[in-house]
């Protein structure tokens, strides 16, 4: 099946400092990605909507000008959180669908925790 | 608005059936997903359903009423690593749109 994966798996930073988490698809081309972020023994949240060689679209609420997404390629999406609180520690996901079929079914990565200390 | 809704938690015993519930009200609906999510875990597929009626795979089968806004998923011979979170997720718009995720059902499997 498709695969996604996530880097960093895990990632501990200062306040203040910025983190960059990329998610590739590794056997298939994804023109559109989708990040997610998860709080303990919450649901997935959707940050926003990364497409290909455009700007993403951001839900509401979500600062675009503090969670940086830049889609370059069919291939990487990156997440970078700007100037990182400890309320942004949280679990990052991404996914990403091959856009094919009715399903659209989405493939996600394995996450990244990200802990501001 | 969006709102799904599931169980926050469940216990069930091992070689049992269990099914988790699952009720939705989107403003559109175009596909409703189960997936399956280990602690610390990204979650991992486990069914698709888009028109009325039960989907069986294996030990686990899916079922969708799109007039009544319900699905519910049924495991079957429950065993321990079946212990995990259960996100119901349903696609609101058309072609390729993000899903909106229910808050999770946590199943512990026991002995």
């Amino acid at each position: 099946g498709a695969v996604v994966s996530q880097h960093p798996s895990w990632v501990i930073c200062k306040s203040g400092t910025s983190v960059k988490i990329e998610c590739r698809s590794l056997d298939f081309q994804a023109t559109t990605m989708f990040w997610y972020r998860q709080f303990p023994k919450q649901s997935l949240m959707l940050m926003a909507t990364s497409n290909e060689g455009s700007k993403a679209t951001y839900e509401q609420g979500v600062e675009k000008d503090k969670f940086l997404i830049n889609h370059a390629s069919l291939t990487l999406s990156t997440l970078t959180v700007t100037s990182a609180h400890p309320e942004d520690s949280s679990f990052y996901i991404c996914s990403a669908s091959i856009g094919a079929g009715a399903s659209y079914e989405q493939y996600f990565g394995p996450g990244t925790r990200l802990t501001v200390t | 608005g969006q709102n799904i809704d599931q169980p926050t938690e469940m216990t069930a015993t091992e070689g049992a059936i269990v099914q988790i519930n699952c009720t939705y009200q989107t403003s559109g609906f175009n596909g409703l997903f189960w997936y399956q999510q280990h602690a610390g875990e990204a979650p991992t597929f486990l069914s698709y359903n888009v028109l009325d009626g039960l989907e069986e795979k294996g030990r686990f089968s899916s079922f969708l009423s799109r007039s009544k806004g319900y699905s519910y998923l049924l495991l079957k011979e429950l065993q321990m690593k079946d212990s995990a979170s259960y996100l119901c997720a349903v696609r609101d718009g058309a072609g390729n749109t993000p899903l909106v995720f229910g808050k999770g059902t946590r199943l512990s499997v026991i002995a």
